[in-house]
């Protein structure tokens, strides 16, 4: 059975540094082809894709939010690490992760999502 | 452009066929994937690259493209088929990824 789960604070103050932790089973990320990416979603908005990192340690962020990610892969620990710096409000929503690579290279697996909210 | 246009709002009438869109420049060079979201729930993946479904997605759903806009279409609605549908796409470059604004299904 392949899952995915997200833990991390469920609060976060302004300005501060934002780490979420994948941990998965079921698959292994050091399989050729195969990443986890995180999406996120404010409440009652739509997904945005944020961040993928591959079997070969290849790393893609969103454009307009790269300069505040950084995604690492622990692949014995069959976890991946997403930190968001310099939160705002704007970020509060819900965060998942999923595999892709399985099935063409779509996300085919998602984490149940971890919800974060931005508040002083 | 890494944009992908959906309508916000879709209807259809329980047992009849509804296409769901998705427009964007990158859909002239890459396939999209479509998610299924129901309240509460985490996406679920329906259809995938050219058009295919994942094991247990029934075949009432299916995808199609044409030009820079891709299509989901569902056959014969049924009521649990109420829910957000998101396409998700490679950017432009092809070296990012970018979800739509999603479409609300409903059945009526």
């Amino acid at each position: 059975q392949i899952t995915l789960k997200e833990s991390g604070p469920m609060l976060v103050k302004p300005t501060q540094t934002l780490t979420l932790t994948c941990t998965f089973s079921g698959f292994s990320l050091s399989s050729s082809g195969v990443g986890v990416g995180w999406i996120r979603q404010a409440p009652g908005k739509a997904l945005e894709w944020l961040a993928d990192i591959y079997w070969d340690d290849d790393r893609r962020y969103s454009p307009s939010l790269k300069s505040r990610l950084s995604i690492i892969k622990d692949t014995p620990k069959n976890q991946v690490v997403l930190t968001m710096t310099n939160m705002g409000p704007v970020d509060t929503g819900t965060y998942y992760c999923a595999r892709r690579g399985t099935l063409g290279d779509a996300f085919d697996i998602w984490g149940q999502g971890t919800v974060v909210a931005v508040s002083s | 452009s890494s944009e992908l246009t959906q309508d916000p709002a879709v209807s259809v009438a329980l047992g009849q066929t509804v296409r769901i869109t998705c427009r964007g420049d990158s859909l002239r060079s890459h396939y999209a994937n479509w998610f299924q979201q129901k309240p509460g729930q985490a996406p679920l993946l329906v259809i995938y690259g050219k058009n295919y479904r994942p094991s247990g997605i029934p075949d009432r759903f299916s995808g199609s493209d044409s030009g820079n806009t891709a299509s989901l279409t569902i056959t014969g609605a049924q009521a649990e088929d109420e829910a957000d549908y998101y396409c998700n796409s490679r950017d432009s470059s092809g070296n990012h990824w970018v979800f739509g604004g999603g479409t609300k299904l409903t059945v009526l």
